[in-house]
């Protein structure tokens, strides 16, 4: 059983362009978490999606990011316009239940992006 | 809103010596605590996690504690050895039950 698969694992932009990222939960997995850890911080929770719908998106920044998680395929996390405070390492985790005590989320090695 | 602290913000310590990582959260309504692991450059990989019912758990070297009413828990790891040395991460869910609430991470280096 796989785990919790992200690509690609690092990404260039330069400043302006979009920025991509995608996350395959485990098998069996239909709950999706981003999160975002800047240089030298500690990770911080952005989006929570199940299938085709955002859940709780309360710590995405107001402009320029977006999450999806679609019937098929991986969840993807766009950064449109990226600038230079956008440089971090995104991580993505899987859980088989959203919430309550029983929600274990298991992480994927993450994307590092790095904008020039 | 939750916060998660993390003292000392790094440690450095011979190897042998028993290390003790403390965390601190402000909210005690919590479902669960975990402790992650991550070498530089690399992911989270999970050591412990103990529900909120729990007071502590243990698995090999490792022994985490939980003291939700005081809304603390330690990592002690027996024995240090130099690849013990990474940042060690504590993070809680929330009763929203939802998302994780990290801790700045505690940077540990173990000295050969």
């Amino acid at each position: 059983n796989a785990g919790v698969m992200q690509n690609p694992r690092h990404l260039v932009r330069r400043r302006g362009q979009e920025a991509r990222l995608r996350c395959s939960p485990m098998k069996g997995h239909s709950h999706v978490y981003w999160y975002r850890q800047l240089p030298e911080e500690g990770l911080k929770f952005m989006v929570y999606l199940q299938k085709e719908n955002i859940i709780d998106e309360s710590g995405m920044p107001k402009e320029r990011f977006s999450a999806e998680f679609p019937k098929e395929g991986p969840s993807i996390l766009r950064i449109q316009q990226v600038v230079r405070g956008d440089s971090a390492a995104y991580f993505c985790a899987s859980s088989p239940i959203g919430t309550g005590p029983k929600n274990i989320q298991y992480f994927g090695a993450g994307t590092r992006l790095s904008v020039l | 809103k939750q916060e998660v602290t993390q003292i000392p913000a790094a440690l450095s310590v011979p190897e042998g010596e028993n290390l003790v990582l403390n965390c601190s959260f402000t909210d005690s309504a919590i479902y669960n605590l975990q402790w992650f692991r991550q070498d530089p450059g690399k992911g989270l990989t999970s050591l412990l996690l103990i529900q909120s019912s729990q007071r502590e758990q243990t698995s090999g070297r490792l022994n985490a504690s939980l003291d939700k009413s005081s809304g603390r828990s330690t990592l002690y790891i027996a024995a240090s050895q130099p690849g013990d040395s990474a940042t060690y991460l504590c993070a809680v869910l929330e009763a929203a039950g939802n998302k994780l609430t990290f801790g700045g991470g505690t940077r540990v280096l173990v000295k050969p």
